[in-house]
């Protein structure tokens, strides 16, 4: 079945930088790749998804860039702020069900 | 969050006792879904329905159960065979065929004492 790697677990930055996560795919049936933004105690929530008849997406300072030949999919956040400390899940969808990565704890220190 | 609603936000339960989760959603949504989320891991699947009276296992089904009696409604059972039932529980929900987006619920904390 699918399988999503995540990486890294942690990552730490400083207000203004840019910070990028990884993931990568094992089934090349994957045709949706979303991300979802979990602060702690709540929900999961859609901050930006990509379909794999696309390369790249962007939304402001959130960008999801597509490579389905070697199967693996970035998020990269631009101009990080404190309020993007939370933590960050990829997802791949396969006949109609996500398949979730392990999660990457974001902190960005002022 | 959207328009999905848990409850209870906490709930604690002695070692044994079945527990159910409540979830409800207003996005006029065909699929639900409930998933465990344990510290350091990511989301697993434990049961999804596409539609009303129908549903399926996901990857860790044992010692939960499920119904789908309404649209609106997929309550979760975890049952007293569930062998580690702490944890963080989440449902979803999605427009099937079509749009794979799923959008999360608040969350329910069990804590089983």
């Amino acid at each position: 079945g699918e399988n999503v790697e995540q990486h890294p677990s942690t990552l730490s930055v400083q207000e203004g930088d840019s910070a990028v996560i990884k993931c990568t795919y094992s089934d090349s049936a994957s045709n949706y790749f979303p991300w979802y933004k979990q602060e702690l105690g709540k929900g999961p929530q859609l901050i930006i998804d990509i379909r794999s008849n696309v390369g790249e997406k962007k939304d402001q300072r959130i960008a999801v860039t597509l490579n389905k030949t070697a199967k693996h999919f970035s998020l990269h956040i631009t101009e990080t702020q404190p309020e993007d400390s939370a933590v960050y899940f990829c997802a791949a969808s396969i006949w109609g069900k996500l398949i979730f990565g392990q999660g990457t704890e974001l902190s960005v220190k002022p | 969050d959207g328009g999905i609603t848990q409850s209870p936000k906490y709930l604690f339960r002695k070692e044994g006792q079945n527990v159910t989760l409540s979830c409800e959603q207003n996005l006029n949504h065909d699929a639900m879904y409930w998933y465990r989320q344990d510290p350091g891991q990511g989301l697993r699947l434990i049961y999804y329905s596409q539609i009303v009276n129908d549903f399926q296992k996901g990857d860790i089904a044992e010692g939960y159960s499920v119904s789908r009696e309404k649209k609106e409604s997929f309550p979760l059972t975890v049952t007293s065979a569930q062998k580690n039932p702490t944890a963080f529980y989440l449902c979803a929900s999605s427009i099937p065929r079509g749009s794979d987006t799923q959008y999360f619920g608040p969350g329910t904390r069990l804590t089983v004492l």
